[in-house]
This record gives C-alpha cells, structure tokens and sequence, in this order.
C-alpha cells in the first residue's frame, strides 16, 4: 500500500536536545512538507521541498531544519533553538503543483520537557 | 496575507441532523480549496476539493461544499450526519504566487454528534 509513514508515534525529549522526525513516503510524489499542529491552531507551514536536494522555509521555520537527500525521505531536526517545540508534527507529500491535494502522515506528537 | 477562517471553533449537532461548517478565503485571483478530516491523533484525510468549474463539489463520506466567489465562501455541508462524523474539519486554501508554497489552513471546526 502506498503512502506516507511517520516515526515515531510519540517522542519524548529533554529541553536543549536536537531532535530528528522521521517522514518517508512510497507514493513517488516530488514534493513533501512538514506542518506543526497546536490545540486551536490548525497547521502551520515549517519546511517543504519542491524536488531532491532544494527545500523552502515556510512560515514558522525558525529552529528547525530539514534535508532532502532522498525523493522518499524528508526528515525534519527540531533544534534546541526552537522555543517551544511541543506539538504535533505532520509530514505530507504531493505531486508537484498546485491543483494537487496533500497527503499526511499520521504524524508525530513531541513532547519537550 | 492569504489566510482562511472557520467561523465556528465548535459545532454541536444531533445525529442525523443536517450539518453545515464554515470557511472562508482571503480574496485572491486564483485560489484552489480544500476540506480535510482529522481523526483523534491522526493525520489529514481529504474530503473533497475545489479547482474550478461547478461550484457544487462533492465528496466522501457524504459531504459536499459550494464554492461562492462573491462571498468568498466554501462551506462544507452533510444532510445526515453520523455518530462517526465526530472529528476536526480543517478547509485549507492553496494561493498562487508569492510566500510559501504549501497549503493555507483554518483553525478547525471540531464536529461533535450527540445521539
């Protein structure tokens, strides 16, 4: 079956530890992108790659960073610059364009103490 | 900035009663609208999606949305809804040109269905 997997379900960490998502899809989309989920705050735009090797900041990318070695593979590094990194993190893919729809991991919930 | 707002936060309703939720879009030449489904601690599903053409947009699950122009509205609507309708709805805009090129979203309308 085809589709976007996240790893982990849910991850713990201590204040001032980097720490790295995991997002890989098998849908053969070009471009892919992470989203942050807060309680009454929809989803807000971190990161998303158009194509391998080149990826945009969206608009919340402060204290995160990302790489795109690979067309199935995005993983996004929440550092320890980033204020308040407790929240819902959703990957999704598409094909390139805009008409497309998204398709979403089932995300990872972090949780920074 | 583009942005899309979802009038209600909440939306209690009988089952089997019609339902009817909320959104509208910043005002912008091109404009592509979507309505996603989230289930608890679950990704984003998608209802249906509008690009162009009749303005009535059906999709899963039962639910439809009418893209309005004037009132730059695309509400979503089920004339029955189940006790498994209970779930966040997010409406979504994709923009043309300028800033990021991901997709916009409302805050979410979380449906509750009362037996």
């Amino acid at each position: 079956d085809g589709g976007i997997t996240q790893s982990p379900k849910y991850l713990f960490r201590k204040e001032g530890q980097n720490v790295t998502l995991s997002c890989e899809q098998n849908l053969n989309h070009d471009a892919m992108y992470w989203y942050r989920q807060d309680p009454g705050q929809g989803l807000r735009l971190i990161y998303y790659s158009q194509i391998v090797n080149d990826f945009q900041k969206g608009d919340i990318a402060e204290g995160y960073s990302v790489s795109r070695e690979k067309k199935e593979s995005f993983p996004l590094t929440v550092t320890s610059a980033q204020k308040n990194p407790t929240a819902f993190y959703l990957c999704a893919s598409s094909k390139t364009g805009r008409s497309y729809e998204q398709y979403f991991g089932p995300g990872t919930r972090l949780t920074v103490t | 900035a583009q942005s899309v707002t979802q009038l209600d936060s909440q939306v209690p309703v009988f089952e089997e009663a019609p339902v009817e939720l909320r959104c509208n879009y910043s005002s912008s030449v091109s404009v592509y609208l979507f309505w996603y489904v989230q289930y608890p601690n679950q990704g984003l599903q998608l209802l249906l999606k509008y690009l162009s053409g009749s303005t009535l947009v059906k999709g899963i699950n039962g639910f439809e949305a009418e893209f309005n122009k004037s009132q730059t509205s695309f509400h979503l609507r089920k004339p029955s809804v189940h006790i498994s309708d209970t779930a966040e709805y997010f409406c979504a805009a994709m923009y043309s040109g300028g800033g990021a090129d991901g997709l916009t979203f409302g805050k979410g309308t979380h449906l509750i269905i009362q037996p």
